[in-house]
């Protein structure tokens, strides 16, 4: 089981809805991230927290936007999304940047 | 930026054969972390390696740091049925740069295997 737990784990939602995704993590980890992944490729780096303060955006698109309300917690709030967004959004932690990163399971979005 | 070339792309064999995959790249890493994927599910971390020359083992896999520091393998021994996944190299960049905290993945290498 990871110790990463992503909710939820399957989404599916219209282009013109507003909906979250959340990600939580309890092993004291300082860094947190948002990467997208497409089947069968790498994961993609979309944004990375280092303690509770965002310190990479990889130029995502406004219609994506991270929060980090305290040190085990991760949102990705979602808005007016399109089509190729649909993919696995995979959330991880790491002691500190550089560190090992954890991952969860991921939600899968379907993006209608 | 720093990239990754992993190989093979894709693999197929049979149960209880010796499987090798390896990921290199022309800049030096100072990390390599070795994942497997399997479908569903999000990256786990298989091996870890810090040091130049390191040889890590986690039960049937094998994995080395080169001693350039711009490679690694790894190798899973005496292959089964649920080794089945993708397996993704990848290495954090390096400090001092604005990319630091960034994971670099390998493009990865899926493994079938046949009972």
């Amino acid at each position: 089981d990871t110790e990463v737990t992503q909710t939820p784990k399957h989404l599916v939602m219209g282009m013109t809805n507003k909906k979250s995704l959340k990600c939580e993590q309890h092993m004291g980890h300082r860094a947190m991230y948002w990467y997208k992944q497409k089947a069968k490729k790498p994961p993609e780096l979309m944004f990375v927290y280092s303690y509770e303060k965002l310190s990479i955006n990889e130029s995502v698109p406004s219609r994506f936007s991270p929060e980090c309300p305290n040190s085990s917690l991760l949102n990705l709030h979602l808005h007016a999304l399109q089509p190729e967004d649909s993919a696995l959004y995979l959330c991880a932690s790491s002691q500190g940047v550089a560190q090992p990163q954890h991952f969860g399971d991921g939600t899968r979005l379907s993006i209608l | 930026g720093q990239q990754l070339n992993q190989s093979p792309q894709s693999m197929f064999i049979q149960e209880g054969e010796d499987v090798s995959m390896n990921c290199t790249s022309s800049s030096i890493f100072n990390t390599w972390l070795w994942y497997k994927q399997d479908p569903g599910e999000g990256p786990v971390l298989l091996i870890a390696l810090y040091k130049a020359g390191e040889l890590t083992s986690n039960g049937r896999l094998t994995a080395q740091f080169g001693i350039t520091r711009k490679d690694s393998f790894l190798n899973i021994s005496a292959s089964i049925p649920s080794d089945v996944g993708i397996y993704f190299c990848a290495g954090p960049a390096n400090a001092g740069g604005t990319s630091y905290g960034k994971l670099t993945f390998g493009q990865g290498t899926i493994l079938t295997v046949h009972p």
